[in-house]
């Protein structure tokens, strides 16, 4: 069945320091992938996402890329702020299956 | 922008209990899921609906049942609330193009 393996976490870096978030998955056919934060004491949102194969999905200084040849979709960013303190989720979604997958989360922390 | 509200931040029952929580999306959108969230374990898929009074099981949907009467509301109903069953539960709904709008989540606590 489909599934999604993320780094493990947690992870603790430093202001401005640059991150990297793995995420690899297995699914059959096309998947969309996604990637969702989730700040302290809320829920999830969605960070962005990636359609098809070469796309790249950005928002808020974040980028993932996702790579069909090597089945990833890695989470990046040039230079974390301590705001961006929170769980981050690897999700992939199916063609027409309208329901997601998701990888266990990744616990990132950034100190001051 | 989509909304989807569910009724309690913090819940705390007690063992035997049968407890309700409830979630309404505001955007008429068919497809709503029910998680639940564990330190790590990630989310579990318990019941998902595609339609009014239509669900389907998930992962695990043991000790768990759900309700879809109107299009906006799926409740999720734990019949006899165990201690095992405190977690974060987080209501999501489909939303076009793609993707899912989450609830806030409910804090569980059984006692």
């Amino acid at each position: 069945g489909d599934s999604v393996t993320q780094m493990e976490g947690p992870v603790t870096l430093s202001e401005e320091a640059f991150l990297t978030i793995n995420c690899t998955y297995t699914a059959t056919g096309y998947p969309s992938l996604f990637w969702y934060v989730q700040y302290p004491g809320e829920g999830l949102q969605l960070l962005l996402k990636a359609t098809k194969a070469d796309d790249k999905g950005s928002n808020k200084g974040f980028e993932a890329t996702y790579r069909k040849e090597t089945t990833s979709f890695h989470l990046e960013k040039g230079s974390v702020q301590v705001s961006d303190s929170a769980v981050y989720f690897c999700a992939l979604g199916t063609q027409g299956a309208q329901k997601l997958v998701f990888g266990q989360g990744t616990r990132l922390t950034i100190n001051p | 922008d989509v909304k989807v509200t569910q009724s309690s931040r913090y819940l705390v029952k007690r063992t035997g209990e049968k407890v309700f929580l409830e979630c309404v999306q505001d955007m008429d959108h068919e497809n709503m899921f029910w998680y639940r969230q564990d330190p790590g374990l990630g989310l579990r898929l318990i019941y998902f609906s595609y339609d009014v009074k239509m669900k389907e099981k998930g992962d695990i949907p043991e000790g768990y049942s759900v309700s879809r009467e109107k299009k906006e509301r799926f409740s999720l109903i734990l019949e006899s609330a165990s201690t095992n069953q405190t977690s974060m539960y987080l209501c999501a709904s489909w939303t076009p193009p793609g993707g899912y709008t989450f609830g806030s989540g409910t804090r569980l606590t059984v006692v």
